[in-house]
């Protein structure tokens, strides 16, 4: 399995903090994704990265950014963090072009914004 | 846009057959992808089809139709640890990122 790491696991805020959640992977895998999972959604894109420093938005990028500036880490940070942002939040990381199109998970972060 | 329709849950006796739909509306399709995720855990990886037909790994088989826009992942011999939730992921317009499903929810029964 990849190995692929997220930090904190778990987190406790207060609406209108920042909050920077990370994601390591020491697989060299050239893209990288950050997922939020609620009940009844399944897991919904936030943004994703292609490369060092190339990130793109997804479905439900509103609140967040992120950055890339090492193959291996991937930071999602919420500016001001709000009651709907609270969530689990998965960090996905992927080889594109060796057939399978597999996504390799971190164990998540549980996020909850009071 | 994409949209991917599957069944909330699904119920099985241990030791049965059990068959996981999944329909899709996209454009450019490039493959659809399944995932297990047990309570409290992580998506993991199960199978992945670009092609036609069937695609069997042991006692988990994954089929598409491209021109039904349809898939089915197929599980045989249920057992308890089967008790999971279900992902469908679709590929499409040239990009390999997935977009998933809302998942089934398998219950196995003894």
């Amino acid at each position: 399995d990849a190995g692929i790491t997220q930090s904190p696991r778990h987190k406790v805020t207060e609406t209108g903090t920042p909050v920077t959640l990370r994601c390591h992977q020491t697989e060299n895998h050239r893209y990288m994704y950050w997922y939020r999972q609620d009940p009844g959604h399944g897991l919904r894109l936030i943004h994703y990265s292609y490369g060092v420093k190339d990130t793109d938005k997804g479905e439900v990028s509103d609140g967040y950014s992120v950055s890339r500036s090492k193959t291996e880490d991937f930071l999602l940070t919420l500016e001001s963090a709000t009651s709907s942002q609270t969530s689990v939040y998965f960090c996905a990381s992927q080889l594109p072009g060796q057939g399978s199109n597999e996504q390799f998970f971190g164990p998540g972060t549980r996020l909850t914004v009071l | 846009g994409q949209s991917l329709e599957q069944p909330s849950e699904v119920t099985a006796v241990e030791g049965a057959i059990v068959q996981i739909n999944c329909t899709y509306q996209t454009s450019g399709f490039y493959g659809l992808s399944w995932y297990q995720q047990h309570d409290g855990g992580a998506p993991t990886f199960l199978s992945y089809n670009a092609l036609d037909g069937l695609e069997e790994k042991g006692r988990f088989s994954s089929f598409l139709s491209r021109s039904d826009s349809y898939g089915y992942l197929l599980l045989q011999e249920l057992q308890m640890k089967d008790s999971a939730s279900y992902f469908c992921a679709v590929s499409s317009g040239g990009s390999y990122i997935p977009t998933f499903g809302r998942g089934t929810s398998l219950i196995v029964h003894p």
